[in-house]
Order: C-alpha cells, then structure tokens, then sequence
C-alpha cells in the first residue's frame, strides 16, 4: 500500500528553523518528482518546491526561495525541506506528495505554527 | 505565474444535483489541469487529471472537460460523500504550479 507520512512540524519562533520528514513505503521516493504543498490555516493550496527524480535538480516558489531547501535520501526512501528563517507567513500544514504535472499521492501532512 | 480563478468560491446543493464548478486559467495552459477534492481534515485527493482524465478508483459521476484557459468539474449527481472543497491545478508552466482559491460544495 502507498504511504507518504509527514513529521516533524511544531510550533517555532519567528526567525527560527525546522526539517520536515516524508517517509515513503510501498512506493520509492527516487523515482518520482517529489513536492512539498502547504495550506495555511482556512486558506487554499500553495505549492512549495519540488525536487526531481532522475538527479538532484530543486525549484522552488518565489515566497520561499533562499530559505527553504528541498532533498531526498534515497536510501531511507524519504524526502526533506529544511525551513530557515520562518516567517508568520510559513504558518501551515505542510504536505508531501509526488507527481510533476499532477499530485498523488499525498500525505496526510504535518502543522508548522510560526508564532513568538 | 499562471494565475487560476475558480467559480464560485461556494456552492449549495442538495444530493442528486447536477454541479459544475468553472476554473479559469490566465493564459492557455493546453490540457494540463488538474482537479482535487479536499474533505476537512483530510488531505487533497486527485480526482481529474490532463483536464478529463478519470483518475483510478474516483466514481464515474466525477467528470472534466475543456481546453486553453476554460475548463470545467462536473458532478452528474452529487451525493452525500461529495460534499467537499474542490481546487484546479495547472500543471502546463512546472516553474511554478499553481492552484485555484477552491469552490467550496455545502449541502443545501
């Protein structure tokens, strides 16, 4: 069965920093383009980043470039973004999901507050 | 980036209606757009892929249709389960993907 799971979001000051985790079974990380999506809080969909599968080539929204970096351990079949220099603005659930053109599947997604 | 309009942003209606939710692209986009169901709690879940394509497993009552900047999610009898927030996708400019503000469905 296909699972993306999410960890590691929390509640962190402004400034502050944060490394999300996708773990993947039933389906390998490496082979797909790999994104992060968020919603903040009552509003709509934003896609974040993506990191492509055939090497190492990263995109990214203009709202996170230069502080967010996307990476893949193929290894332990999981997907990273390491979140510097939060902002109130970050505040969401943050998703994993695969896909270039189109998303799925999707994991259930992980909440990062950015509040003092 | 390719900015995506849906309308309207919420609907009313009662089970065994006919619904379509219109999303708009701001240029043309060919085919590559996509549509979500998002229940509350729960994360996106494709439904519709390159504008008409029935992803595997969603009820054939779900259907797409359209090209260049117009396109539309047609549900031919809304049922209980249906009810839900509905988001575009477009996946033409992979530089920046983008999504519509959602169409909120509510039971009327």
């Amino acid at each position: 069965q296909v699972q993306l799971v999410e960890s590691g979001g929390g509640l962190v000051k402004p400034g502050g920093s944060l490394r999300l985790s996708c773990a993947a079974s039933g389906f390998t990380v490496s082979a797909y383009y790999m994104n992060w999506i968020r919603q903040a809080p009552g509003k709509g969909l934003e896609w974040v980043s993506y990191i492509r599968n055939s090497d190492t080539t990263v995109n990214y929204a203009d709202s996170v470039k230069g502080r967010f970096t996307i990476s893949r351990d193929n290894a332990k079949n999981s997907l990273y973004l390491q979140m510097d220099s939060l902002r109130a603005e970050d505040t969401a659930v943050y998703y994993c999901a695969a896909g270039l053109r189109h998303f799925d599947p999707w994991g259930q997604g992980t909440l990062v507050t950015v509040s003092s | 980036d390719i900015q995506m309009t849906q309308s309207p942003s919420a609907l009313s209606a009662s089970v065994g209606d006919r619904v379509t939710i219109t999303c708009r692209a701001s240029q043309s986009i060919s085919s590559y757009l996509n549509w979500y169901q998002q229940k509350v709690g729960q994360a996106p879940k494709l439904l519709i892929f390159a504008a008409s394509g029935l992803q595997r497993g969603v009820p054939s009552r779900f259907s797409g249709s359209g090209s260049g900047t117009d396109f539309t999610l047609t549900i031919s009898s809304l049922q209980p389960e249906d009810f839900a927030t509905y988001y575009c996708q477009q996946g033409y400019s992979t530089l920046s993907l983008t999504f519509g503000g959602g169409t909120k469905v509510e039971i009327k």
